[in-house]
C-alpha cells in the first residue's frame, strides 16, 4: 500500500463546475496535509494546507480533512481552464521529521 | 516566506559524469530537502540536508550516488554522480515556507543524461 494515494486521472470537468480531488494516506500519526498545484514544466506551488478535521476554505478552494478515515480532499469551485494542472497531495509522516510524502498526483482538465 | 534560487535550470550531461545542483535561500533555514521527480511521476524525497551534520537519505538513495553539502543555513548542493540515463529527472530543493505552513520549492533542475 502506498503511503499517499491519489487517483491519477485525468479528471475532466467543464468550466464553472466543481472539481473534487481526493487523497488517502496510511500513516495515522500524520498531522499536516497539503495540496500543491503543478503546471507542466513548473515546480509545485502550495495552494492549501490543513491540520485539523473539517473544512478550510480559501477563495475558490476548500480543503477537507477526516483523520478517522485518513482522507483529505480538495474542492475547486467555479473551475477555470487556468486550473488545469496536476494536483499533488502531500502529508507529513509521524515523527516530526519535517519531510513531505507526496501522492502521485491527479491531473485536472477544465474544458471551456 | 523563503525564496529559493536553484541552478542550473536544466542541463544535458554525458553518462558517467557528475552534475552539482545548487540551492540558495534568502533566509536561514534549519532543514533543506532534495526531491526527484521522474518523468510523469510524483516527487520522491532523496534526502534531508541539515547544517552541520550529514544528510539523512531515504531508502533507495545513497550518499555515494547523491552526495549533499550544507555548508551554512542558506545554501546546499546536491551532486548526481556517475550519471546514467535513468537519472534523467527533475531535481528540486525545498525549504519550510513559514513555520508550520508548508514548504516552498526551488524552480527545479531538469536533467537529461545521454
Amino acid at each position: 500500500q502506498k503511503e499517499v494515494e491519489q487517483n491519477s486521472g485525468p479528471l475532466s470537468v467543464p468550466e464553472g463546475a466543481i472539481a473534487s480531488l481526493n487523497c488517502t494516506y496510511s500513516d495515522r500519526g500524520s498531522q499536516s496535509f497539503f495540496w500543491y498545484r503543478q503546471y507542466s514544466g513548473k515546480s509545485p506551488e502550495l495552494i492549501m494546507s490543513i491540520y485539523s478535521n473539517g473544512d478550510k476554505e480559501d477563495g475558490r478552494f476548500t480543503a477537507q480533512l477526516n483523520k478517522a478515515s485518513q482522507y483529505v480532499s480538495l474542492l475547486i469551485r467555479d473551475s477555470q481552464p487556468s486550473d488545469s494542472a496536476t494536483y499533488l497531495c502531500a502529508v507529513t509522516p509521524s515523527g516530526n521529521t519535517g519531510k513531505l510524502i507526496f501522492g502521485q498526483g491527479t491531473t485536472l482538465q477544465v474544458k471551456p | 516566506s523563503a525564496v529559493i534560487s536553484q541552478k542550473p535550470s536544466r542541463d544535458i550531461c554525458q553518462r558517467g559524469t557528475s552534475l552539482t545542483i545548487q540551492c540558495q535561500v534568502d533566509s536561514q533555514v534549519t532543514m533543506m530537502f532534495w526531491y526527484r521527480q521522474q518523468p510523469g511521476q510524483s516527487l520522491t524525497l532523496i534526502a534531508t540536508a541539515n547544517q552541520g551534520s550529514e544528510a539523512t537519505y531515504e531508502s533507495g538513495f545513497v550518499i555515494d550516488k547523491f552526495p549533499i553539502s550544507r555548508p551554512n543555513l542558506t545554501f546546499s548542493t546536491l551532486t548526481v554522480s556517475n550519471m546514467s540515463p535513468e537519472d534523467s529527472s527533475i531535481y528540486l530543493c525545498s525549504v519550510p515556507k513559514d513555520a508550520n505552513y508548508g514548504y516552498t520549492f526551488g524552480s527545479g533542475t531538469r536533467l537529461t543524461v545521454v
